[in-house]
C-alpha cells in the first residue's frame, strides 16, 4: 500500500530561523518524491523532487529535502524563513507509473 | 514556455448552465491532467489523457466530461453541476505519464456553482 503523511498540519516559525516540514512515506516500490508548495488561490509549484539519485535534493528559494529509505521520510527544510516562504506545502509520494499520492498538507506560517 | 495556463480564473455557473474550463501548455508534454482541489484540502485526480487519448478516468460522474482535442489543449466541460462542485479546478502536465518527472501546474480555476 501507498501512503503519504505529513505529521504536522500547521506549522509557525519566526522570519529568519530554520524551516523543518515532516513527510513520512509508505511505499512498496522506490519511489519518486516531491514537494510542492501552494500560495493562496494559487496553483501548485514544484520545489525540488527525489528520483534515485542523490538523497539531498536541493530545490529552489533554498528549500532542500533528504530522501532517508531506513526512516521511509523525506523532510523539508530551509536554513532561514522569509516571509514569502508562507504557504501550503505538499508531500507528494509517486510509487510507479503515473500515480502519484497526495500527503494532506502544511500550512506554514511565518511570523515578522 | 514553461507555463500551463488555466482559463477562466474564476467561474460562476448555475446548475442547468453549461460550461467549460481550458487548459494550455507549449512545452510539448505529452501527459496532461485534471485535479480538483476543496478548501483545505490535497488535490484529487479526476483525469489523465495520454498521447490525447483519456487513460485514467477516477470515477468521475458524467457531468464532467473531459477532452484532449490535440497534444496542447485539454478542455474540462462542465453541464448541471451541484454546488458540492465548488471547488479549484487544477490542470497539470508532465513529460510523459512516467511521474519520474513530475508535473507542472496550472494556476487553476475557481469554480463556484450557485
Amino acid at each position: 500500500a501507498q501512503s503519504v503523511t505529513q505529521l504536522d498540519s500547521h506549522v509557525s516559525v519566526s522570519e529568519g530561523t530554520p524551516v523543518l516540514l515532516r513527510c513520512n512515506y509508505s511505499s512498496s516500490y522506490s519511489p519518486s518524491l516531491f514537494w510542492y508548495v501552494q500560495h493562496p488561490n494559487k496553483g501548485l509549484q514544484l520545489l525540488l523532487k527525489y528520483t534515485s539519485a542523490a538523497t539531498l535534493v536541493k530545490g529552489i528559494n533554498g528549500f532542500e529535502a533528504e530522501f532517508k529509505k531506513s526512516e521511509t521520510s523525506f523532510h523539508l527544510t530551509k536554513p532561514s524563513a522569509h516571509m514569502s516562504d508562507a504557504a501550503e506545502y505538499f508531500c507528494v509520494v509517486s510509487p510507479y507509473f503515473n500515480k502519484f499520492y497526495f500527503g494532506s498538507g502544511t500550512k506554514l506560517n511565518v511570523k515578522p | 514556455d514553461t507555463e500551463v495556463t488555466q482559463t477562466p480564473k474564476h467561474l460562476v455557473m448555475g446548475m442547468t448552465n453549461k460550461k467549460s474550463l481550458k487548459c494550455e501548455q507549449h512545452m510539448g508534454h505529452r501527459a496532461m491532467y485534471w485535479y480538483k482541489q476543496k478548501a483545505k484540502k490535497p488535490p484529487e485526480l479526476m483525469f489523465v489523457y495520454s498521447y490525447e487519448k483519456l487513460s485514467i478516468n477516477e470515477s468521475v460522474p458524467s457531468r464532467f466530461s473531459p477532452e484532449c482535442p490535440n497534444s496542447s489543449l485539454l478542455n474540462l466541460h462542465l453541464h448541471a453541476l451541484q454546488p458540492e462542485d465548488s471547488a479549484l479546478y487544477l490542470c497539470a502536465s508532465s513529460r510523459t505519464q512516467d511521474s519520474g518527472y513530475g508535473y507542472t501546474f496550472g494556476s487553476g480555476t475557481r469554480l463556484t456553482v450557485v
